[in-house]
């Protein structure tokens, strides 16, 4: 079983509109959570990194949100926009993990559309 | 800004093919790694490399080898290319920062065996 699950594993929105994208994890215990975006045929780039002991890191229209105790992650996006249509990758790391411990899920692929 | 390069976007071979895969990063890094990415199954580790001529098994490391002769590049080898292989490939190089390593992708290399 993926020790790090996301969904929905797609989602359309409209421009302009809000969105949540979702990620549990069963990784314990972790040092630290990011969430990566990748557009289409390009690496992941780093949007946030969260360690245990924080509950909340934006990046400009992004906001991440960590609930340590339920084991569980969410992505915010606000004000959509075309260029927000991408994959979007849930990352864990354990504790004390060597630099090849990474958790991925299987990422949330959005389409916003005009 | 971290730089990981890879040799090329897309690339399609024959099976039986012998397939170099090269990737470059410019911050001096001591980790490197190959991934590949595949729908519905996230990234998987192929290979890692903690130092030059160094290298740990990843999750799926069968059909794959590696080699690193210089800190900043890394090489990922196809002896015998199959069907199966058709993939994106990813690199990544990583430094600890803080308290966790911070990862860095390439653009990732389209890899069609035919």
């Amino acid at each position: 079983k993926n020790q790090v699950e996301q969904s929905p594993q797609s989602l359309i929105i409209l421009e302009g509109k809000n969105c949540t994208l979702q990620c549990n994890y069963t990784v314990s215990p972790f040092s630290n959570l990011r969430w990566y975006k990748q557009d289409t045929g390009r690496g992941p780039v780093s949007l946030t990194i969260m360690t245990f002991s924080e509950n909340t890191k934006s990046n400009g229209r992004y906001t991440a949100t960590l609930d340590a105790d339920t084991k569980q992650s969410s992505l915010h996006i606000t004000a959509s926009q075309l260029s927000d249509s991408a994959s979007y990758i849930c990352v864990v790391i354990p504790q004390r993990a060597g630099a090849n411990n990474l958790f991925f899920g299987t990422g949330t692929r959005l389409t916003v559309i005009p | 800004d971290v730089k990981v390069t890879q040799s090329s976007r897309y690339l399609v071979k024959r099976t039986g093919e012998k397939v170099f895969l090269e990737c470059v990063q410019d911050m001096d890094h001591e980790n490197m790694f190959w991934y590949r990415q595949d729908p519905g199954l996230g990234l998987r580790l192929i290979y890692f490399s903690y130092d030059v001529k160094m290298k740990e098994k990843g999750d799926i490391p069968e059909g794959y080898s590696v080699s690193r002769e210089k800190k900043e590049r890394f090489s990922l080898i196809l002896e015998s290319a199959s069907t199966n292989q058709t993939s994106m490939y990813l690199c990544a190089s990583s430094a600890y920062k803080g308290l966790t390593y911070e990862q860095y992708f390439g653009p990732g290399t389209r890899l069609t065996v035919t």
